[in-house]
């Protein structure tokens, strides 16, 4: 069964500080991904990784930065908290198989920053 | 970029009674996933359906994918309360996933 864990379920940071969330897959998936869930919007990707060390942009990277130095562990990095970084962050890895394949998701970690 | 849309955005049945989710998107695809979320398990893959297929059954959950029309509808039947949740399809582009806003379903006792 794969199991997906993120670091935190709930974090409360206040604006400015620097926060790390952390994801670790324990299928050997190759992909990584980060989302953020808000009400109305469905997900939308930060950033995801196809390999160790490498990433890539999604649909809105800014004021997010990520770290892959190990397969299984997936970093998300808030340089300078903000309130409108408020939000579900949710981890998920796949296999990379042609033409995709279904995601599997952490329990996610809601962020409030004041 | 949300490229999926699904209607309605929300649904209230009573128990025993199907449920039918609708899901169009603009551009080809390679494959449609469903899947649910609700407070108790997460967000949870449901059912695949690659860009050849036309339908695909699951359980009680039902698929079907018209490519012409840029449209998936997922029905699920004989509905039960803890089916309650949101559900939400994704179209998949280069290992990426495009999601809608997903359809909140309420299963009344």
């Amino acid at each position: 069964d794969v199991k997906v864990t993120q670091s935190s379920r709930y974090l409360v940071k206040r604006t400015g500080e620097k926060v790390f969330l952390e994801c670790v897959q324990d299928m050997d998936h190759e992909n990584m991904f980060w989302y953020r869930q808000d009400p109305g919007l469905g997900l939308r990707l930060i950033y995801f990784s196809y390999d160790v060390k490498m990433k890539e942009k999604g649909d809105i990277p800014e004021g997010y930065s990520v770290s892959r130095e190990k397969k299984e562990r997936f970093s998300l990095i808030l340089e300078s908290a903000s309130t409108n970084q408020t939000s579900m962050y949710l981890c998920a890895s796949s296999l990379r198989e042609e033409g995709g394949g279904e995601q599997y998701f952490g329990p996610g970690t809601r962020l409030t920053v004041t | 970029s949300q490229q999926g849309e699904e209607d309605p955005q929300a649904l209230s049945i009573q128990e025993g009674e199907n449920a039918t989710m609708n899901c169009s998107y603009k551009t080809s695809i390679n494959n449609l996933q469903w899947y649910r979320q609700n407070s108790g398990r997460g967000l949870v893959h449901l059912i695949l359906i690659r860009s050849n297929e036309r339908e695909k059954h699951s359980g009680r959950l039902r698929v079907t994918l018209d490519t012409s029309k840029k449209s998936s509808s997922l029905l699920i039947t004989a509905s039960r309360a803890a089916d309650t949740a949101s559900y939400f399809c994704a179209r998949e582009s280069n290992y990426q996933l495009i999601w809608g806003a997903g359809t909140k379903l309420i299963i009344k006792p």
